[in-house]
């Protein structure tokens, strides 16, 4: 089946700084990424659609400025975390569609921490 | 918005039981997707349901997608401790704009097995 990486897998940072997230699909091409974030013992939530060669679509309550998506490429996909605090604290979780199928992949995720 | 939920929450069975997790929509969905999430992983795609009343099996594990379309339900015969994890469905709207499948996740149902 399609692979989906995501770098870093984990990443601890101090509060104020920026993070950034990458996705990338490994054997196929996906004009749409999707980014979720799943606090602990909870659901995915959907926080942004991310469109090769546009901007971003924001799930309502999402602030675009703090949670910037760059989608410069068909296999990459890119989430920065802007002056992080410890609520943003979360598994950040990337999923792509590979073109022409309706089933989405997801990336292994990444474990933020701000302390 | 748009809310999906399941039930139960959590389930505690002894290995060889029988479980189901039912999801439950306040709006016709176009199509239904379930997924795995073992702790600590992400979550694995299961199963595509898209026709209304439809049911499929994955050996012990028998999919149905409701009638109306706005409900599903997953079923596990003779539960193993492998099938431990959180059992999502994700509910699929309607195409988007751009033509892509945005899916809102219910709130998972976590199963514990007891051997």
């Amino acid at each position: 089946g399609a692979v989906v990486s995501q770098h870093p897998s984990r990443v601890i940072c101090k509060s104020g700084t920026s993070v950034k997230i990458e996705c990338r699909s490994l054997d196929f091409q996906a004009t749409t990424m999707f980014w979720y974030r799943q606090f602990p013992k909870q659901s995915l939530m959907l926080m942004a659609t991310s469109n090769e060669g546009s901007k971003a679509t924001y799930e309502q309550g999402v602030e675009k400025d703090k949670f910037l998506i760059n989608h410069a490429s068909l296999t990459l996909s890119t989430l920065t975390v802007t002056s992080a605090h410890p609520e943003d604290s979360s598994f950040y979780i990337c999923s792509a569609y590979p073109t022409r199928e309706k089933t989405q992949y997801f990336g292994p995720g990444t474990r933020l921490l701000v302390l | 918005g748009q809310q999906v939920m399941q039930i139960p929450q959590y389930q505690h069975v002894q290995e060889g039981e029988d479980f189901t997790t039912y999801c439950n929509s306040s709006t016709t969905l176009s199509n239904i997707q379930w997924y795995k999430q073992r702790p600590g992983g992400h979550p694995v795609f299961l199963i595509q349901l898209v026709k209304s009343g439809e049911v499929k099996k994955q050996k012990r594990l028998t999919f149905q997608f409701g009638e109306a379309k706005k409900n599903s339900s997953l079923h596990i015969t003779a539960t193993q401790t492998t099938d431990v994890g959180t059992y999502f469905c994700a509910a699929n709207l309607g195409e988007g704009t751009s033509g892509t499948y945005k899916y809102i996740f219910g709130t998972g149902t976590r199963l514990k097995v007891l051997a």
